[in-house]
């Protein structure tokens, strides 16, 4: 199994609504990442869990809340979002497999989330 | 803090070569990756250079100059579905972060 396994594939939310995003990968990854990306825009890293461990979080909102249950689910709690958080939000993780040529970022992708927020 | 740049839009002719340059300017370098992202799709994964010099993956190559900040991603024998965006994107040492380049938007036309 090489796939990274999004869902909800869209999602329209109010901005009093709570909703969550999820991520599921079977590749043994032990790095997954949320990143959000705007029209013609690349993506913008959020969140770095490693190990199952919060590593990295970019001055996100705490609007958005991640969650790592294990090493194979990710989680993104959304609550009191703005217009402005419409995007398409991508997980991906990655083997962190500790090579002399490194390489063990190589992110996989998963489909995405597009969501709106009326 | 991180830059890399790329250039925003490039048209090339079916079965002609493109070249797509990066140059960047990041603390704790790692290694530079290209990736592939078609509209409405997730960006797929085409190559990955940690020492100076070129790999070659069927059409596609890539090269590194670390003393320069410079990459670019080489693409031969254009096809139509070689339209799409291409994004470097730059590894640091240490962290588990990737950092995605501005994009570059390429139309392969007729």
């Amino acid at each position: 199994d090489t796939e990274v396994t999004q869902t909800p594939k869209h999602l329209v939310m109010g901005m009093t609504n709570k909703k969550s995003l999820k991520c599921e990968q079977h590749m043994g990854h032990r790095a997954m990442y949320w990143y959000k990306q705007k029209a013609k825009k690349p993506p913008e890293l959020m969140f770095v869990y490693s190990y199952e461990k919060l590593s990295i979080n970019e001055s996100v909102p705490s609007r958005f809340s991640p969650e790592c249950p294990n090493s194979s689910l990710l989680n993104l709690h959304l609550h009191a979002l703005q217009p402005e958080d419409s995007a398409l939000y991508l997980c991906a993780s990655s083997p962190l497999e500790l090579t002399e040529r490194g390489g063990g970022e190589k992110l996989f992708f998963g489909s995405g989330t597009q969501l709106s927020v009326l | 803090g991180q830059n890399i740049d790329q250039p925003t839009e490039m048209t090339a002719t079916e079965g002609a070569i493109v070249q797509i340059n990066c140059t960047y300017q990041t603390s704790g370098f790692n290694g530079l990756f290209w990736y592939q992202q078609h509209a409405g799709e997730a960006p797929t994964f085409l190559s990955y250079n940690v020492l100076d010099g070129l790999e070659e993956k069927g059409r596609f190559s890539s090269f590194l100059s670390r003393s320069k900040g410079y990459s670019y991603l080489l693409l031969k024998e254009l096809q139509m579905k070689d339209s799409a965006s291409y994004l470097c994107a730059a590894a640091l040492r240490g962290y588990q972060k990737v950092t995605f380049g501005t994009g570059t938007k390429l139309q392969v036309i007729p």
